[in-house]
């Protein structure tokens, strides 16, 4: 079965590091999502690409957070500095364009001491 | 304001018991809707969606779900539930598949052996 990789599983870093979270879409998917999940806030969308560009990245605090697509086969997601309050799931997920489901990778688990 | 509400934070249900978990939406289009579910430890998985036609669309994993637009409703079903269905479950609504979708809170089931 196809999946959406995401790396690492789990990240435990000190405030103020920087930290890259990467994510191997479906292949042929020509969408991607970047989510954050926590309890108190639930899903949040961070970011939404179609054919690599950037289309909707409202909910990202611009001046630590940055999303990209060097390729169709990576989406990378950079915090910097990073802070505690970033303690969080961080999900991608991948699709087509149309009447198809989103497919979820199995989270980075970020936690920032 | 375009929402998702999921009543139940947490639902405890026997196993082999029936189930139903609420969703209701406030959505100014016609909405597209979805149920995903998520394990522990993983991403979301796509149980069922509805785009149009049939108001009782069936799922994965013995699941379905009824679409009323008299009452903004989306609630998902299940006759007999497993010890395997105990995860959290989210409700979502958007204009189509893979654009940003607006997610319920979630409501976790627990099942009693």
């Amino acid at each position: 079965d196809a999946r959406v990789t995401q790396t690492p599983r789990h990240k435990v870093t000190e405030m103020g590091q920087e930290v890259t979270m990467r994510c191997q879409p479906i292949l042929g998917h020509n969408t991607v999502f970047w989510y954050r999940q926590t309890m108190m806030q639930g899903l949040e969308l961070l970011a939404y690409f179609r054919n690599r560009a950037p289309l909707d990245d409202s909910g990202m605090p611009k001046d630590r957070f940055s999303a990209e697509m060097p390729d169709a086969t990576l989406a990378t997601l950079k915090i910097q500095p990073s802070e505690p309050r970033d303690s969080a799931v961080y999900f991608c997920a991948s699709g087509l364009t149309g009447n198809s489901p989103l497919h979820f990778g199995n989270g980075t688990r970020l936690t920032v001491t | 304001a375009q929402s998702v509400t999921q009543p139940d934070i947490h639902i405890t249900v026997s196993e082999g018991a029936s189930l139903e978990l609420r969703c209701n939406y406030s959505y100014g289009a016609t909405p597209y809707l979805f149920w995903y579910v998520q394990s522990p430890g993983q991403g979301l998985q796509l149980l069922l969606k509805y785009f149009s036609g049939d108001t009782l669309v069936q799922g994965i994993k013995g699941f379905e779900a009824e679409f009323k637009r008299s009452q903004s409703s989306f609630n998902l079903r299940k006759p007999s539930v497993h010890w395997s269905d105990a995860a959290e479950y989210f409700c979502a609504v958007g204009e189509a598949s893979n654009y940003q979708l607006i997610w319920g809170a979630g409501t976790k089931l627990i099942i009693k052996p």
